[in-house]
C-alpha cells in the first residue's frame, strides 16, 4: 500500500498562473481532505469530500476548487494564484493518514 | 466555533527526560486526535482519543472530556521525538472536520 501520495512535491508559480495539486489514496477511504499549513501554524481545512461526487468547503476555501470523481483521487485546483497561497498543502484521508505535502511558492 | 489551545508552545528537553503536553478545547468533542509532525514535515497520527487513556510505547494520552482537556505524555524522550505535536478536535457540526491547535514544538537534545 502506498497510502496517500501527492504530486508535485515542490512548485513555484507566478502570480495569476493556475495549477492542480494531485492526491491519490489506495486505502479505499471515503473521507478525504485538503489542508494548508502556513509557517508556524496549525493546519487549516480547505475542502473535504465524504465520497465520490460529494465535496464541501472547509475553513479557507476561497481561491481553490476540488473535484472527486473517484474514491481514489481528490485533486485541488488553484486558479489565479496569489502570494497569499504560498503554503504547504497536505492531502489526508480519514483516520489521520497524510500525504507528504506539496510546498508551493507564489511569486 | 470551537477553539483549541496547546501548551507549552515550545519545549526543550534533554534526552531521557519526560514531558507533558496539554490541549484545551472550548466545547465538547466526539473526536480528538494527536499528531506528530517530524522535522521533515511528515504528519503521523499518534492517537485517536476522544475520551479515556491510551498508551503506545513511550507515548500515552489522556482525555478528560468533561473538563475539556487532553494530555500527551512522552517518557524517556529520544532525539527522534523532536518535531511539532498537534492536537486536533472534531468540529461541532461535523466531527470528521478537524480544528487544529497551533502545536507544541519539541526539541530533544542528545
Amino acid at each position: 500500500n502506498a497510502g496517500v501520495t501527492q504530486t508535485p512535491k515542490f512548485r513555484i508559480l507566478k502570480i495569476g498562473q493556475s495549477m492542480t495539486l494531485q492526491c491519490t489514496q489506495d486505502m479505499n477511504h471515503n473521507y478525504m481532505y485538503w489542508y494548508r499549513q502556513d509557517p508556524g501554524m496549525g493546519l487549516k481545512l480547505i475542502y473535504y469530500s465524504v465520497g465520490a461526487g460529494i465535496t464541501d468547503k472547509g475553513e479557507v476555501p476561497n481561491g481553490y476548487n476540488v473535484s472527486r470523481s473517484t474514491t481514489e483521487d481528490f485533486p485541488l485546483r488553484l486558479e489565479l494564484a496569489a502570494p497569499s497561497q504560498t503554503s504547504v498543502y497536505f492531502c489526508a484521508t480519514d483516520l489521520g493518514y497524510f500525504g507528504p505535502g506539496t510546498r508551493l511558492t507564489v511569486t | 466555533g470551537i477553539q483549541v489551545e496547546q501548551s507549552p508552545p515550545d519545549l526543550i528537553l534533554q534526552e531521557g527526560a519526560n514531558s507533558t503536553l496539554r490541549c484545551n478545547f472550548s466545547d465538547s468533542v466526539n473526536n480528538l486526535q494527536w499528531f506528530h509532525q517530524n522535522p521533515w514535515g511528515q504528519l503521523i497520527n499518534l492517537f485517536y482519543i476522544p475520551s479515556g487513556t491510551k498508551q503506545n510505547g513511550r507515548l500515552s494520552a489522556t482525555t478528560v472530556a468533561t473538563e475539556r482537556y487532553s494530555l500527551l505524555y512522552i517518557s524517556s524522550s529520544q532525539t527522534t521525538d523532536s518535531g511539532v505535536y498537534f492536537c486536533a478536535v472534531g468540529d461541532a457540526g461535523n466531527n470528521r472536520k478537524l480544528i487544529w491547535g497551533l502545536g507544541t514544538s519539541l526539541a530533544v537534545n542528545p
